[in-house]
């Protein structure tokens, strides 16, 4: 069975911090691993990576998959009141579906 | 932009009764799916479909069916509600089998 485990499970910073979001997995034939930004309505994607070693990067927002550890981090640099939300990590296995994590809720006090 | 619409976003059901979750997407997407999130818990896959009249069980299927009659529209069913199954329940679309997932708004079941 699929597992992503996403640590921490909350975290509260003030703005202006970095903060750094871990996902580790275990997955059968790992296909790719997807963040999404969950605020009080649907989940938006965020990245998806493929490729061990590549970061993305959106802005403040960047990712970085080490697929021989099988962990993903996700880091928000210059955090603002805007990035509090739920922060989920998937992965796509052989068959294809996205197995989620628990996901972090992330806070940024003003 | 892909829109994936869940036409209830709020509904209270008393136990027993049938309860029927809507999902349109108008991006001709071939893939379409069913999550439940509670918290603690995460999102958790109910069904999914890869093409029309097509179903596959996800990881919670028990108490839930779906029905995958036209390709734009996915809809789940309760056919007896249970106060277990009041969630949060997402649809989600996506275009390829490697794609990202487009999420609905949600819709929020209170079964009482």
């Amino acid at each position: 069975e699929d597992k992503v485990v996403q640590s921490p499970l909350s975290l509260v910073v003030h703005e202006g911090d970095t903060v750094t979001l871990n996902c580790s997995y275990e997955v059968t034939n790992f296909r790719s691993l997807l963040w999404y930004k969950q605020e009080k309505k649907a989940p938006t994607f965020l990245f998806m990576l493929t490729s061990s070693g590549i970061e993305k990067k959106s802005g403040r927002l960047s990712s970085i998959l080490d697929k021989k550890e099988l962990f993903s981090i996700l880091n928000i640099t210059a955090t603002q009141t805007g990035d509090s939300a739920v922060y989920l990590c998937a992965v796509r296995g052989s068959n294809y579906k996205l197995t989620f994590g628990k996901g972090t809720l992330l806070t940024v006090n003003p | 932009d892909v829109k994936v619409t869940q036409s209830s976003r709020y509904l209270v059901k008393r136990t027993g009764e049938k309860v029927f979750l809507e999902c349109v997407q108008d991006m001709d997407h071939e893939n379409m799916f069913w999550y439940r999130q509670d918290p603690g818990l995460g999102l958790r896959l109910i069904y999914f479909s890869y093409d029309v009249k097509m179903k596959e069980k996800g990881d919670i299927p028990e108490g839930y069916s779906v029905s995958r009659e036209k390709k734009e529209r996915f809809s789940l069913i309760l056919e007896s509600a249970s106060t277990n199954q009041t969630s949060m329940y997402l649809c989600a679309s996506s275009g390829g089998l490697g794609g990202e997932l487009f999420f609905g708004e949600g819709s929020r079941l209170t079964v009482l």
